[in-house]
């Protein structure tokens, strides 16, 4: 079957480093998005990895590891408006491949 | 503010009512997406268009009945609801030609409310 796990809730204090996992069982991959969501607005796209390795986009990056099934997004130097939804989302390959596969998001608060 | 505009942002109808939600974008993107999305879940893809023609209908009731009049519109035609429809409607928008790795875009959403 096809699975993505990640924490439910993580609470982080402003100024910090916050990593936060994604981990995925899925019958073919052909990439992982990161998405945000504030509450009661729409996603907004982070960050995408399809090789392994890390991509960096200034404040937030993101890690690959194909063969193990995992992901993690890091977010540094944290502000209270990183207090979001954070969703992972891995393209299945097998059928159809603009269909997105999602996990049911991590809640991140930052504290002041 | 996103790219991909989509109203209206609140609808509240009652369960015989027949709606439309809308939804444009001019980013030049041919793949068009309907999700519907459940306080503190994911998105749960509806619809996907290609090029104008529907490409996914993910087994969504026929209350829900999606059009795609140009390669910039796509609407969402509503009759007969059910209150468990109640959710937050988004509209999102891709590329097409140049690869895998394109990200999919997001509009505000329509919340919608049945009675």
């Amino acid at each position: 079957g096809q699975n993505i796990d990640q924490p439910t809730e993580m609470t982080a204090t402003e100024g910090a480093i916050v990593q936060i996992n994604c981990t995925y069982q899925t019958s073919g991959f052909n990439g992982l998005f990161w998405y945000q969501q504030h509450a009661g607005e729409a996603p907004t796209f982070l960050s995408y990895n399809v090789l392994d390795g890390l991509e960096e986009k200034g404040r937030f990056s993101s890690f690959l590891s194909r063969s193990k099934g995992y992901s993690y997004l890091l977010l540094k130097e944290l502000q209270m408006k990183d207090s979001a939804s954070y969703l992972c989302a891995v393209r299945d390959q097998a059928g159809n491949n603009r269909k997105l596969i999602w996990g049911l998001g991590t809640s991140l608060a930052v504290n002041p | 503010d996103t790219e991909v505009t989509q109203t209206p942002k609140h609808l509240v109808m009652g369960m015989t009512n027949k709606k439309s939600l809308k939804c444009e974008q001019h980013m030049g993107h041919r793949a068009m997406y309907w999700y519907k999305q459940k306080a503190k879940k994911p998105p749960e893809l509806m619809f996907v268009y290609s090029y104008e023609k529907l490409s996914i209908n993910e087994s969504v009731p026929s209350r829900f009945s999606p059009e795609c009049p140009n390669s910039s519109l796509l609407n969402l035609h509503l009759h007969a609801l059910q209150p468990e429809d109640s959710a937050l409607y988004l509209c999102a928008s891709s590329q097409e030609e140049r690869g895998n790795n394109q990200p999919q875009h997001f509009g505000d959403g329509t919340r919608l409310s049945i009675l």
